[in-house]
């Protein structure tokens, strides 16, 4: 178990670009999610897959923003035009299948910053 | 939608002392689940605890217990014989029934508390 592994760790990028980040799940998690965490905030859903199958958007996933699980194992997480207000840490989360209260194991996340 | 508060922005205890962190939440289901997570500084997201609503027996994991009132949606945490590694950002969140209708199947977390631990 080597835990959830993201990509980058940090990213700096102008207003306007496109940026995309990566996220490995522990290998045996089927769920996988993607939360944004703010300043002084905690962690906001953004989306959530099973499988390669994406469940649930929440209404803080404007159409700038794409995420893909094309084979189930790794997913990413497209943010084009990128705003100011993109400025965040981006965390993802993975957990096992069945049982409804398995813990969501997080990865260290990946913190923006749009210049 | 469900929300989860937690009222104390910051909280300090001495070391080796027991401080009890409080979360509230608003719900119209009757089957959830409630978790602890800490977060130290620059460091991951890690599992504290963790409560289904349908267990009436408080979660206790070592030094760490729970207090659940479900009438009162009260979800405190109680850390006992506080340790420095203990010092992080200790956020409560929910999760409720996948087709309920309430919302997303991720968590709703707090905004979060910060524990200093005074040596």
């Amino acid at each position: 178990d080597t835990g959830v592994s993201q990509d980058p760790r940090h990213k700096i990028t102008k207003r306007g670009q496109n940026v995309t980040f990566r996220c490995d799940p522990i290998s045996e998690h089927n769920r996988l999610y993607w939360y944004r965490q703010t300043l002084g905030q905690g962690p906001e859903f953004l989306t959530y897959f099973q499988n390669e199958a994406q469940l649930e958007k929440s209404r803080l996933l404007s159409d700038r923003f794409s995420a893909e699980r094309p084979k189930g194992s790794f997913s990413t997480l497209e943010i084009q035009r990128t705003e100011q207000g993109d400025s965040a840490m981006y965390l993802c989360a993975s957990s096992a299948e069945g049982i409804r209260n398995q813990p969501q194991h997080f990865g260290d996340g990946t913190r923006l910053s749009i210049l | 939608a469900q929300t989860v508060t937690q009222s104390q922005p910051e909280m300090s205890v001495q070391e080796a002392e027991t401080v009890t962190l409080s979360c509230t939440y608003d719900t119209s289901e009757s089957d959830y689940y409630l978790f602890w997570y800490k977060q130290p500084p620059s460091r991951q997201m890690i599992l504290v605890i963790r409560q289904e609503a349908y267990k009436q027996q408080n979660a206790t994991e070592n030094r760490f217990s729970v207090n659940f009132q479900k009438a009162a949606k009260s979800f405190s945490l109680k850390i006992s014989d506080s340790q420095l590694g203990d010092a992080a950002m200790y956020f409560c969140a929910y999760r409720g029934r996948r087709y309920s209708g309430g919302g997303a199947d991720g968590l709703t977390f707090g905004k979060g508390t910060h524990l200093i631990i005074q040596p």
